[in-house]
């Protein structure tokens, strides 16, 4: 199984900062047939199921406010949410489909 | 817009079997893969496993022995079975929708509460 760790657990920032949260998976999930990180990122709000935020590592899902935004390949990638609002706050979790079992990171709990 | 709602009991005894529906609204089950996945009270989340529309399967193997994941197409509804459940089984059971078994989920349901007590 591939396992997916995220870094931090959890994070406080201010209104406006910068929050950067940090995913590793045990192996690449960067499929070389055709240049794609199988990887997405979700946010979870208390009560609410996740939502889709980033596909491809980097792609944003329609809809998803483009202060967050997805990067890395290989093994490591980041989600940057470029200007903390109070409605970010949630937890969020990175996942890799390249292989079965799909799985997901641990989350990190963001808050403001 | 297109829906996905869980239904089922909320409360199962142990050793018995967790059984769980998901009903597509207001859009089609052919041409995707469905899924099941839980989430334990404070916790992460875990794959439990898929189907496509046409019965392929694939399950996660921490589960198999005890998970069957059936569809209906007819009424547009996939079904999750799981045998022998303990208190490790409480959780919220999401189903949810990936386009290919290469894609991320698009789709999810609400969500339900499944507590395993006698």
């Amino acid at each position: 199984d591939i396992v997916m760790t995220q870094s931090p657990d959890s994070l406080s920032e201010s209104l406006g900062e910068k929050a950067t949260i940090n995913c590793k998976s045990s192996q690449s999930v960067l499929y070389s047939g055709n240049n794609k990180n199988y990887l997405g990122w979700y946010q979870q709000k208390p009560g609410q199921p996740p939502k889709l935020l980033i596909y491809w590592a980097s792609t944003r899902e329609s809809g998803v406010p483009d202060r967050f935004s997805g990067s890395g390949s290989g093994t490591d990638f980041t989600l940057t949410i470029s200007s903390l609002q109070a409605e970010d706050v949630a937890v969020y979790y990175c996942q890799q489909y390249y292989s079965t079992p799909w799985t997901f990171g641990q989350g990190t709990k963001v808050e403001v | 817009q297109v829906q996905l709602q869980e239904s089922g009991p909320g409360l199962v005894k142990p050793s018995e079997t967790l059984s769980l529906t998901c009903t597509l609204s207001n859009g089609s089950i052919s041409h995707y893969y469905w899924s099941w996945i839980r989430q334990p009270p404070g916790k992460g989340l875990e794959w439990i496993g898929y189907i496509y529309y046409s019965g392929t399967t694939d399950y996660n193997a921490s589960l198999k022995s005890r998970v069957t994941i059936s569809v209906d197409t007819s009424k547009n509804q996939f079904s999750l079975k799981l045998s022998s459940v303990t208190a490790a089984d409480t959780a919220v059971y999401y189903c949810a929708r990936t386009y290919s078994t290469s894609s991320s989920f698009d789709l999810w349901g609400q969500g339900t509460l499944v507590t395993v007590s006698s």
